[in-house]
């Protein structure tokens, strides 16, 4: 079975630019995760979704930051405008149903980098 | 709010070396435990979990037991390799059973 599969898996742009990452997760899978991942702060929750609608998203940091979940098997998060302090990991991560007795399956992530 | 408390890092161990990580939560009610591994440019893997107190989790040679009384689910190991040169985190379940609370993450670093 293919896993959660994220692009790109890296970005670079400059500040003030528009940046769409991509998550396909697993196939059948009911919850999406949003996770960002910097050496400051951490893993942190960004927003997550169930049977495509947003849950709780109180980790997005800013009105810049963006998620959406159009159908099943894809979903985007989106900064515009992006900033420096943007930059870190994104990691989607997708599970069968909400823990305990689910795991997450996380992609590899997306490496974002904001000149 | 819930969380979780993990040793500073890095630890860093000679092959076949004993490990421990700790891992120590404060949360509402009786969550699941987690341990994930995150190997350099890859996400994050679930490694064990135990749902109720005083069960073990083990996986790969690694295991962990749900401590009610002290709040703890520390990581260990009896013999590392280098392979094992990894992020460990560990995780709790919110009372809601939907999301995960991660803890900072403990670099581990095995030398042959």
């Amino acid at each position: 079975d293919a896993g959660v599969i994220q692009s790109p898996r890296h970005e670079v742009t400059e500040m003030g630019q528009e940046v769409t990452l991509r998550c396909k997760p697993i196939s059948g899978h009911d919850y999406l995760f949003w996770y960002r991942q910097t050496m400051m702060r951490g893993l942190e929750l960004l927003i997550y979704f169930n049977n495509n609608v947003p849950i709780d998203d109180s980790g997005m940091p800013e009105d810049r930051f963006s998620a959406k979940m159009p159908n099943a098997s894809f979903s985007t998060l989106k900064i515009q405008p992006s900033e420096p302090r943007d930059s870190a990991v994104y990691f989607c991560a997708s599970s069968l149903k909400g823990a305990p007795n689910q795991p997450q399956h996380f992609g590899d992530g997306t490496r974002l980098s904001i000149l | 709010g819930d969380s979780v408390t993990q040793m500073e890092g890095p630890v860093t161990l000679s092959e076949e070396a004993f490990l421990t990580i700790n891992c120590t939560y404060t949360a509402t009610g009786y969550p699941s435990l987690f341990w994930y591994v995150q190997y350099p440019g890859e996400g994050l893997q679930l490694l064990l979990k135990a749902t109720k107190a005083d069960d073990k989790g083990s996986n790969k040679g690694f295991e962990a037991t749900y401590r009610k009384e002290t709040t703890s689910f520390h990581l260990e190991k009896g013999s590392v390799q280098v392979s094992d040169s990894a992020v460990y985190f560990c995780a709790l379940s919110d009372l809601s059973f939907q999301k995960l609370v991660f803890g900072t993450g403990t670099r581990l670093l095995v030398s042959p």
